[in-house]
C-alpha cells in the first residue's frame, strides 16, 4: 500500500524567507505525487503534481516541488513566502490500485507567515 | 465554468439522526470520489465512483455509510445512525477519465462540515 508522510505538523516562516515543506512517501510501483493547499474554508486546491516527467515540478503561486528517487521524497519550496500563503499544505500519492485512482494524503503541514 | 459543489455547507445533527449529504461534480467528469477530513484521522478516502462500473467502496468506515451516484452525476452519500465520531468535514471531488491508465486531476468541492451533537 502506498502511503506518504509530512514531516512536521506547523511549519512557521517570516515573509520573504524560503518556504519548505517535506514530504516522504511510499510506494512500491513508480507513483503519481501531489501538492494541495487548503485554505481556511475551503476545498483543496492542487498546486503541483509529478507524473513521471520531469523530476522538477514547477505549479501554481511561485510553488515548486522536485521528485527524488533515491530519498522517496517530493519536498514543497517556495523561494519568497508572502502573507497570503498562509494555509494547509497536503501532499498525496496516486494509489491505482484495482482501477481507482483515489488519493492517498499526508496529514498535512499548516503554514504561517509571519510579518 | 461551474466547479464541484457541496450542499449543504454546514450540517449540525444530534447523534442517532440520519444525514445526507449532496455533491454536484462537474458537467462531464465521469469520476467522482468522497474523502473525508476530521481532526484525528486526516484526510481519508471513502468511495469512488467511475462510470457505471461498481464503485469502490473499500474506504467506508462502516456500514451505516453508504453513497448513491444517480444517472451518472449528483451523489448523495448517507450516514445512518449518527455518532460523535463521525463528526468531520466531506470532500468530494469529480475528475474527467482518460485512457491507458493516465491520472487525471481531481477538483475538489468546497466540502460539507458535519457536526454531531
Amino acid at each position: 500500500a502506498q502511503s506518504v508522510t509530512q514531516l512536521g505538523s506547523h511549519v512557521s516562516v517570516s515573509e520573504g524567507a524560503l518556504v519548505l515543506l517535506r514530504c516522504n512517501y511510499s510506494s512500491s510501483v513508480p507513483p503519481y505525487l501531489f501538492w494541495y493547499v487548503q485554505y481556511p474554508n475551503q476545498g483543496l486546491q492542487l498546486l503541483l503534481k509529478y507524473t513521471s516527467a520531469a523530476t522538477l515540478v514547477k505549479g501554481i503561486n511561485g510553488f515548486e516541488a522536485e521528485f527524488k528517487k533515491s530519498e522517496t521524497s517530493f519536498h514543497l519550496t517556495k523561494p519568497s513566502a508572502h502573507m497570503s500563503d498562509a494555509a494547509e499544505y497536503f501532499c498525496a500519492v496516486s494509489d491505482l490500485s484495482q482501477g481507482a485512482q483515489k488519493l492517498v494524503f499526508g496529514q498535512g503541514t499548516r503554514l504561517t507567515i509571519n510579518p | 465554468g461551474a466547479g464541484v459543489s457541496q450542499s449543504p455547507s454546514n450540517k449540525v445533527t444530534e447523534k442517532g439522526k440520519d444525514v445526507e449529504l449532496r455533491c454536484d461534480p462537474i458537467s462531464g467528469h465521469t469520476a467522482l470520489y468522497w474523502y473525508r477530513q476530521s481532526l484525528g484521522q486526516g484526510l481519508e478516502f471513502l468511495i469512488y465512483f467511475q462510470g457505471n462500473s461498481a464503485p469502490d467502496k473499500s474506504g467506508l468506515p462502516s456500514d451505516r455509510f453508504s453513497a448513491e451516484r444517480t444517472g451518472g452525476s449528483v451523489s448523495t452519500l448517507t450516514i445512518q445512525r449518527t455518532q460523535q465520531e463521525d463528526s468531520a468535514v466531506y470532500l468530494c471531488a469529480s475528475s474527467p477519465w482518460g485512457a491507458g491508465g493516465s491520472y487525471n486531476e481531481q477538483f475538489f468541492g468546497p466540502g460539507t462540515r458535519l457536526t454531531v451533537l
